[in-house]
């Protein structure tokens, strides 16, 4: 149980456009969503904390119309990079909480996302 | 704030045999929960053990198992019998129902056969 998916597991993309990735969670409802970045040999930073039917809430630092995020079902949380450059090349984290499951604040992670952006 | 310090970027360990990787942290709050997340080089991040602060009794998967000192904000991680599977990125993460995890640096952990 408590697993999530996410897709693509690799994008590569020129500058300029945008990059939708989907965080599935796949045998529970997740009215909580969380995205991360990840960069090399460090830990995760989150970006933001995305609510099922309303609207996300982001960290400190992080560009609400850069990185765009729908959760617009109890399964299913998006993040759009709008207008990429090479400098948001990263890997990014999705991550989903179980309520019920273990019937604590237990956060399940996706794979991960690397996008490259040309 | 909450902050979590793991002091040991790195570890290694003969196979078969024990290592603990150690985690602090600190917060004002008396209810909170503390994982430890393993991160392999696929990237996955795996949840691997988790504490609530209000039980006194340490947590126990298996081979892994948490020595959990509330008074001194302290959570280790014990892995027993290492197996070449368990060599990876080992988070050590707290969170006290504001629903976001705060992480440490990190711990990366060598399985020498």
């Amino acid at each position: 149980g408590a697993v999530v998916s996410q897709h693509p597991s690799r994008v590569i993309c020129k500058s300029g456009t945008s990059v939708k990735i989907e965080c599935r969670s796949l045998d529970f409802q997740a009215t909580t969503m969380f995205w991360y970045r990840q960069f090399p040999k460090q830990s995760l930073m989150l970006m933001a904390t995305s609510n099922e039917g309303s609207k996300a809430t982001y960290e400190q630092g992080v560009e609400k119309d850069k990185f765009l995020i729908n959760h617009a079902s109890l399964t299913l949380s998006t993040l759009t990079v709008t207008s990429a450059h090479p400098e948001d090349s990263s890997f990014y984290i999705c991550s989903a909480r179980d309520l019920e499951g273990l019937g604590t604040d237990t956060q399940y992670f996706g794979p991960g996302t690397r996008l490259t952006v040309l | 704030a909450q902050t979590v310090t793991q002091s040991q970027p790195e570890m290694s360990v003969q196979e078969a045999e024990t290592v603990t990787l150690s985690c602090t942290y600190d917060t004002s709050e008396s209810d909170y929960y503390l994982f430890w997340y393993k991160q392999p080089p696929s990237r996955q991040m795996i949840l691997v053990i988790r504490q609530e602060a209000y039980k006194q009794q340490n947590a126990t998967e298996n081979r892994f198992s948490v020595n959990f000192q509330k008074a001194a904000k302290s959570f280790s991680l014990k892995i027993s019998d290492s197996q070449l599977g368990d060599a990876a990125m080992y988070f050590c993460a707290l969170n006290f129902g504001n629903e976001k995890l705060t992480f440490g640096t990190g711990t990366r952990l060598t399985i020498i056969p």
